[in-house]
Order: structure tokens, then C-alpha cells, then sequence
């Protein structure tokens, strides 16, 4: 399948600093992709799709000023966690659309995820 | 929006038995359904998925069969290894829309 790749894979940081997150398809280019955020033992949570070249859409309860998207390229895509506070650690999972395909552009691969810790 | 149940939450078989875990689905115009597998600390991985187009769909010891009137769809296990120790998790997407909305998880555990 097609590989997604994220880092950092895990990152300690202060209370009130940022942190940026990065995802990038490395075998395929993505228009869209998918940042998900998963607390310990739950499901996927989406936050936001990410389109290349465009503003990202946020679900309904992200704050879109506290959690920055930016997808630059067909391949990357950033999430920025701004003035980060410890309710704010998470497992970060992005993922991105394969385009075409067997499943006619409804495949997703998702990356290994970064573990967020705000102390 | 689209609600997506799974069955059960957790799930213990003996090794070289079979794993049978359920979704259900809400949204009638839902017509992707994937499965992933995910490991502890490790992203989610596609294992199988099927199109509303098709009942049925196999993959060496894992297969997916969709009941688009009842609007559910399982995954079977076959032979069970260790190795399949893992979360599952069931998702359901719309054509064009591409969102995928998860189910809950079922934790599988092998016992050797």
C-alpha cells in the first residue's frame, strides 16, 4: 500500500509553546489529507481535511486558531499545535487520500502517528 | 452525520480459531467500508476494505461481507495467530465525500 510518513514520532514540549507535526506521502501524491487525533483506548477523532492549495475545513468543535493546517504541496501537509497546554496531549495520526485507485479515490493510508506531550 | 457501531468492544480466541467482529452503519448513501488494524503506539493499518457494489471480499485469512439492506458489514478472521492481536476498527465513508467515520474498536486478543 502507499506509505505515509509523520514526524516527529513523539515530542515533549512547555506549556504554552507550539508544536508543528509533519505528514508526507512518499510514494504518491495527495490532495487531500486527514488529521485525526485518538486519546488512550478511544476511536479516531477527525479534526480537519487538508487540501492542497487551499484553507483546510475543520469538525465542528476544532479550533481552527489553535490548530494550524497548513498543505503547501501534493506531499506535505503540517499541523500545528499552537500555545499547547497538557489537555492538548494526544496521539496525532494524519492520513491521505489515495487518488484513483481500486477503491475509486476512497483509500486512505494513514502515517504512524506522533505522540504529543505537554507538560 | 454518519454513526457507525462495532461489536464487540473486546474479543478474546483461542489461537487457530476464528475472529467475527460487526458494524452497523446509518447513512443509507455510505458505500466504502474499510477496516484497519492498529497496534499499540503504531497508526492505523487498511487490512481490507469493500465497495457497496460487492458482497463479499477475501484476502487470504481475512475476509468482508457487507449487508447493504441491513446496513451492516463484518470482518472474519480465519485461523487466528498471535500476531493478529490488535485494535480493529470498522469505518464507513460516502462517495465524494471521502470523511471516514469510525467505529468504537474491538480490542482482539490470541491466546496462544
Amino acid at each position: 500500500g502507499a506509505v505515509v510518513s509523520q514526524h516527529p514520532s513523539w515530542v515533549i514540549c512547555k506549556s504554552g509553546t507550539s508544536v508543528k507535526i509533519e505528514c508526507r506521502s512518499l510514494d504518491f501524491q495527495a490532495t487531500t489529507m486527514f488529521w485525526y487525533r485518538q486519546f488512550p483506548k478511544q476511536s479516531l477523532m477527525l479534526m480537519a481535511t487538508s487540501n492542497e492549495g487551499s484553507k483546510a475545513t475543520y469538525e465542528q468543535g476544532v479550533e481552527k486558531d489553535k490548530f494550524l493546517i497548513n498543505h503547501a504541496s501534493l506531499t506535505l501537509s503540517t499541523l500545528t499545535v499552537t500555545s499547547a497546554h497538557p489537555e492538548d496531549s494526544s496521539f496525532y495520526i494524519c492520513s491521505a487520500r489515495v487518488p484513483g485507485g481500486a477503491s475509486g479515490g476512497t483509500e486512505q493510508f494513514f502515517g504512524p502517528g506522533t505522540r504529543l506531550t505537554v507538560l | 452525520g454518519e454513526n457507525v457501531e462495532q461489536h464487540p468492544s473486546t474479543l478474546s480466541v483461542q489461537e487457530g480459531d476464528s475472529a467475527v467482529i460487526k458494524c452497523t452503519y446509518s447513512d443509507s448513501a455510505s458505500n466504502y467500508f474499510p477496516w484497519y488494524k492498529q497496534e499499540l503506539g503504531k497508526g492505523p493499518q487498511l487490512i481490507i476494505d469493500i465497495r457497496s457494489n460487492v458482497g463479499e471480499k477475501k484476502d487470504q485469512r481475512i475476509a468482508v461481507t457487507l449487508n447493504k439492506t441491513a446496513k451492516h458489514f463484518s470482518l472474519h478472521i480465519t485461523e487466528t495467530q498471535p500476531e493478529d492481536s490488535a485494535v480493529y476498527f470498522c469505518a464507513a465513508s460516502k462517495h465524494n465525500d471521502y470523511k471516514l467515520s469510525f467505529g468504537a474498536g474491538t480490542t482482539v486478543t490470541v491466546r496462544a
